[in-house]
């Protein structure tokens, strides 16, 4: 069991938006603005989509974005594009000093 | 550019030993503190373990479940870092990654590189 919940699947239609959900505690997510996304294609190493809740590395696309409220933080894609199915995992720091990941998210584009 | 690049995996039988390597280049490798991730097959990503920089004390941490069987290790002068698996167990295999970590971010990830452990 994954320290940090997420949905195991996600979809939407090109062009539509997606929002995925990472659940975790005060100890992780909610303790600190240390959450970041990474986005897996098949037999792909991860890739950073988003760091510190919102701040995108400039090659990554603004249709990502991200965002925290309490215990729980977001990843939402905009403008879904058939590039954009892939797994992706959200991550924090946590209390234990380690990192913590969700269990990962399919995101299929219909 | 950044380029990670894992290697010394392979199949091991259950108590074995192995030494995993991540060669660095594209950056101030002496500045940077590293991690090790790994995914199981078709499971999800965990981190293994992490050193920091020289200059932060160069400490080492590990997960709860390779604590005490897991070391973590590196040559600044070889800008490569390295992790030592011993008393390897089946729930070990895995592709590991390493990647650089700042702020609680593994920004740049390596290809990985898989270890399989069976008999």
């Amino acid at each position: 069991q994954s320290a940090l919940t997420q949905p195991p699947s996600a979809s939407g239609s090109p062009g539509q938006s997606v929002t995925i959900s990472c659940t975790g505690t005060s100890s992780d997510v909610g303790g600190y603005n240390f959450v970041s996304w990474y986005q897996q294609h098949p037999g792909k190493a991860p890739k950073l989509l988003i760091s510190e809740v919102s701040k995108r590395p400039s090659a990554v696309p603004d249709r990502f974005s991200g965002s925290k409220s309490g215990n729980t933080a977001s990843l939402t894609v905009s403008g879904l594009q058939a590039e954009d199915e892939a797994d992706y995992y959200c991550c924090s720091y946590a209390d234990t000093k380690n990192l913590v990941f969700g269990g990962g998210t399919k995101l299929t584009v219909l | 550019e950044v380029r990670l690049v894992e290697s010394g995996g392979g199949l091991i039988e259950p108590g074995g030993s192995l030494r995993l390597s991540c060669a660095a280049s594209g950056f101030t490798f002496s500045n940077a503190w590293m991690t090790w991730i790994r995914q199981a097959p078709g499971k999800g990503l965990e981190w293994v373990g992490r050193i920091k920089s020289k200059i932060d004390g160069g400490t080492t941490d590990c997960a709860a479940p390779v604590k005490g069987r897991f070391s973590i290790s590196r040559d600044d002068s070889e800008n490569t870092f390295y992790l030592q698996m011993d008393s390897l167990k089946t729930e070990d295999t895995a592709t590991y990654y390493c990647t650089v970590y700042s702020s609680g971010t593994c920004s740049y990830w390596g290809q990985g590189t898989l270890v399989t452990v069976s008999s």
